[in-house]
């Protein structure tokens, strides 16, 4: 009964090739989230969709593309991949729905580890 | 803008003795703050959290948080450490009326040693 899913847990995959990481929440949350941890285990968040809306895209290159089919699902597509995108990429969901309440913490995935050679 | 710092990249501590984990933040209007934890190859943990009310919060696992307004703190405590406490630990902020959008302090290893 995994509250948040991602697959697959680990990724290795050449240099400018095109993946996808999935995530799943049962939590019945409205808002979903990626973050990316670096080699030295800092948190930056990439995007936060509510309800199947983009409402947070930080400084991403464009060819990180999330895509959320229903408020249940939250999939990052990446293009081109490079070196540096080697990390581990966490999905998130909170009850919050953007109504300015911001009492809710999150619920995380395990992550996904992205290794590109 | 809103801001966590952690000062300490790692706190060593001995099994059996109190540990401390720090946390300053900065935001405007009322901050609500949390702490998670991740051991090693997994997702965050939820901690605690402070939103309103007393300001010693108790949490998961024997720990607790004093949010101290004046030092803008919300450092992470616990009277007798484990050495399955060893992990690293990330504070958080977020404020009333921003919308649900956490902002995270740079982590702290915790080592506790037997």
């Amino acid at each position: 009964d995994t509250a948040v899913s991602q697959t697959p847990k680990y990724l290795v995959t050449q240099m400018g090739n095109d993946k996808s990481i999935k995530c799943e929440q049962n939590l019945g949350h409205d808002t979903m989230y990626w973050y990316k941890q670096d080699s030295k285990k800092f948190l930056k968040i990439m995007f936060s969709y509510n309800n199947k809306e983009l409402i947070i895209n930080e400084t991403v290159p464009n060819r990180f593309s999330p895509k959320s089919p229903d408020k249940a699902h939250l999939n990052l597509h990446i293009n081109s991949l490079e070196l540096g995108d080697s990390a581990v990429y966490f999905c998130a969901s909170s009850q919050d729905s953007g109504s300015g309440q911001g009492i809710y913490g999150y619920t995380f995935g395990s992550g996904t580890r992205l290794t590109v050679v | 803008a809103q801001s966590v710092a952690q000062p300490e990249d790692q706190v060593n501590v001995a099994e059996g003795n109190p540990l401390t984990v720090k946390c300053t933040y900065s935001v405007s209007g009322n901050p609500y703050l949390f702490w998670y934890v991740q051991y090693p190859n997994r997702g965050l943990q939820f901690l605690l959290k402070y939103i309103t009310g007393d300001n010693l919060v108790k949490g998961s696992y024997g720990f607790e948080a004093e949010f101290n307004k004046s030092q803008t703190s919300f450092h992470l405590k616990k009277p007798s450490a484990l050495v399955s406490d060893s992990a690293l630990y990330f504070c958080a902020v977020n404020r009333d009326n921003a919308g649900n959008m956490l902002t995270f302090g740079g982590g702290t290893r915790l080592m506790v040693k037997p």
